[in-house]
């Protein structure tokens, strides 16, 4: 069964300084891998998705993250953080097999507070 | 083009009460996904509709959840009777195809058991 762990459900940065949020998955082929953003008050709204093509991939508002398949990985970096990046995070996955309903799996979700 | 959209977006009630949740996916979205956060844990899926069919309610947690769309357009998740365990954030999302795509999120309904 696939499993999506985020580690630190608490993360702390200061304005201007690099973003890391951790994303380890468990599946039996590589899933397509997700990140979504949730801001106070708001609906999930997608970050960026891994889908096979190339592995460093690029979202909205600066943020990226590699897909490593020897790490079982999919980090969320952002080189410089802003104040309106605090929000929870979460990482998802979804079975790309023939049986996939493209239903998620999510992480437990990591809450970003930027400290001016 | 409007999002999903959610109602309401806040509930109060009382044990044994029945709720109705309404969700109005974006439209031509034949792929519509219910989800639930309760207090503490992660986002779960409970249902996944195409169209007007149930293709995978595994994640439904009893059969007091009651998921219904009414051709093929909105849909709702009837609780009944409602208990303070369903207490959570209930989420819809709808996306044009399965796996790879994009699934677009509403806001969420809070649901408030006492």
């Amino acid at each position: 069964a696939q499993s999506v762990t985020q580690l630190g459900s608490h993360v702390s940065v200061s304005e201007g300084a690099l973003v890391l949020l951790r994303c380890n998955y468990s599946s039996s082929v590589p899933p397509y891998l997700f990140w979504y953003v949730q801001y106070p008050n708001q609906g999930l709204q997608l970050l960026l998705k891994y889908t096979s093509a190339a592995t460093l991939v690029k979202g909205i508002n600066g943020f990226e993250a590699e897909f490593k398949k020897s790490e079982t990985s999919f980090h969320l970096t952002k080189p410089s953080a802003h104040m309106s990046d605090a929000a929870e995070y979460f990482c998802a996955v979804s079975d790309r097999g023939s049986s996939n309903t493209g239903k998620l799996i999510f992480g437990q979700g990591t809450t970003l507070q930027v400290k001016p | 083009e409007a999002g999903v959209t959610q109602f309401p977006s806040h509930s109060v009630i009382e044990k044994g009460q029945t709720v109705t949740l309404r969700c109005d996916p974006i439209s031509g979205h034949d792929n519509l996904y219910w989800y639930r956060r309760v207090m503490g844990k992660e986002i779960k899926f409970l249902l996944h509709f195409v169209k007007e069919s149930k293709q995978d309610e595994s994640g439904m947690p009893n059969n007091r959840f009651l998921a219904e769309r009414t051709g093929g357009t909105y849909s709702t998740l009837k609780v009944q009777p409602a208990e303070l365990e369903d207490s959570g954030v209930y989420f819809c999302a709808s996306s044009q195809e399965r796996g790879r795509a994009e699934a677009f999120f509403g806001q969420g309904t809070r649901l408030t058991v006492v």
